[in-house]
């Protein structure tokens, strides 16, 4: 199946400070990424959808400011935490789709973000 | 609102029964379901799926069973194995991009 490979595993960082998470479709082009954000014992959230080359779409309550999208190429996005406090703690997934995967979406492995 | 409801947050099984894992949804326009699987700490890998054109789908081990009238769709595993122990999630496509919205899940526990 497709591979997605996002990268950190895991972030402590201080409290201001950004975080880089990349996400990677190592064997497919994906036109469209998606980024998710799961609390402790909670569902997957949609945070933003990304298309190659445009500007994310973000959810309501999802500041686009704070989290910065960008989907330069068919198998690259960041997405940047930016100024982190300890509430943006929670673990990311990015996800990814191309034009041959029909309606299903691979998953990274996630990123555990904590920030003190 | 909740367009994608697990009300099962736990369920343990004994090894080599049959798990049944439930899902229900709001939108009768859902056309497209599907079911993930997830370990602490990790991404959801995706498990099986089922478009609305069909009641059932089977592969291996697991079965989805799709019913629109009641807007209700089940995921089956037997036999129920130990590795199977995870958090299940169901999922439908909705959106203009196609994006997955996601059930509340449901922490499987396969006793040995």
């Amino acid at each position: 199946g497709a591979v997605v490979s996002q990268h950190p595993s895991r972030v402590i960082c201080k409290s201001g400070t950004s975080v880089k998470i990349e996400c990677r479709s190592l064997d497919f082009q994906a036109t469209t990424m998606f980024w998710y954000r799961q609390f402790p014992k909670q569902s997957l959230m949609l945070m933003a959808t990304s298309n190659e080359g445009s500007k994310a779409t973000y959810e309501q309550g999802v500041e686009k400011d704070k989290f910065l999208i960008n989907h330069a190429s068919l198998t690259l996005s960041t997405l940047t935490v930016t100024s982190a406090h300890p509430e943006d703690s929670s673990f990311y997934i990015c996800s990814a789709r191309g034009d041959r995967t029909n309606e299903k979406l691979f998953f990274g492995s996630g990123t555990q973000l904590s920030v003190l | 609102d909740q367009q994608v409801k697990q009300n099962s947050p736990s369920l343990s099984v004994q090894e080599g029964r049959i798990s049944i894992l439930n899902c229900d949804y709001t939108n009768s326009m859902f056309d497209y379901f599907l079911w993930y699987k997830k370990y602490p700490a990790e991404g959801p890998t995706f498990l099986i799926s089922i478009s609305s054109i069909k009641d059932k789908n089977e592969d291996g081990r697991f079965t989805v069973f799709l019913n629109k009238s009641a807007k209700h769709l089940s995921l089956h595993i037997v036999p129920s194995q130990p590795g199977d122990s995870a958090v299940y999630f169901c999922a439908t496509i909705s959106g203009s991009a196609r994006q997955l919205t996601f059930g509340s899940g449901t922490q499987l526990t396969v006793l040995p």
